[in-house]
């Protein structure tokens, strides 16, 4: 596809569930960046990807999160044992090479809802 | 990277210009300004980029003063569907480096019909 695309676009889920959200990014794109945005909230890292270097994993907030990156592709976030302030959006961006002034393309989010 | 300054909102008729101003007066050398906004709902989206020239491209056009301390971000016919959050933001050329962005508050740019 021409874009990062996400999915699930939404969900909801019980407090104490796990969720997996997916991301793929712009093909040919080396670096793939997670974050959440809570409502009304700036951009918060959660892990960055680089090639086959090992991610950085500085923003997660716990050990509940947790994320793949297959293949050099598609990465998957993985949040275990839900809680309600986990209720964000999450977005997925890649850029080309992963240095600091590589342009990020967004995806769309996927917004969860932890009830 | 170096903090930004904008206006938290602005108001711009539609087919007008709207000229959204940002400071980053403590900006060094090797600091790029970046430009980014985000449409209620969706992901942030890149709008333009640059070091010390001005530059253009299909979406904008981004005005660095000589000093380099504050830019304007320039979108030359605004239309209802550019009302969104404009964020600047100043970031280092460091290769090689995981350099997540970091973003204020923005502009919440509103285009009246």
């Amino acid at each position: 596809g021409a874009g990062v695309s996400q999915s699930p676009s939404n969900k909801v889920t019980e407090k104490g569930k796990d969720v997996e959200l997916r991301c793929d990014p712009i093909s040919g794109h080396t670096a793939l960046y997670w974050y959440r945005q809570s409502l009304g909230q700036g951009l918060e890292f959660l892990i960055y990807f680089q090639g086959n270097s090992a991610p950085d994993k500085s923003g997660l907030p716990s050990d509940r999160f947790s994320a793949e990156r297959t293949g050099g592709s598609v990465s998957t976030l993985t949040i275990q044992r839900t809680q309600q302030e986990d209720s964000a959006v999450y977005l997925c961006a890649s850029s080309l090479h992963g240095s600091s002034t590589d342009t990020q393309y967004f995806g769309p989010g996927t917004r969860l809802t932890v009830l | 990277d170096a903090k930004t300054t904008q206006p938290p909102s602005m108001d711009c008729a539609e087919g007008r210009a709207a000229n959204l101003p940002c400071n980053h007066s403590t900006i060094s050398g090797n600091e790029y300004v970046y430009w980014y906004r985000q449409i209620h709902s969706q992901g942030p989206q890149y709008i333009i980029h640059g070091l010390k020239n001005n530059e253009t491209n299909e979406m904008a056009s981004l005005i660095i003063t000589e000093d380099r301390k504050s830019s304007t971000l320039i979108l030359p016919h605004a239309t209802l569907r550019d009302t969104a959050v404009y964020y600047c933001i100043v970031r280092v050329a460091t290769s090689g480096s995981a350099r997540q962005l970091t973003f204020g508050s923005g502009t919440q740019l509103t285009v009246l019909p």
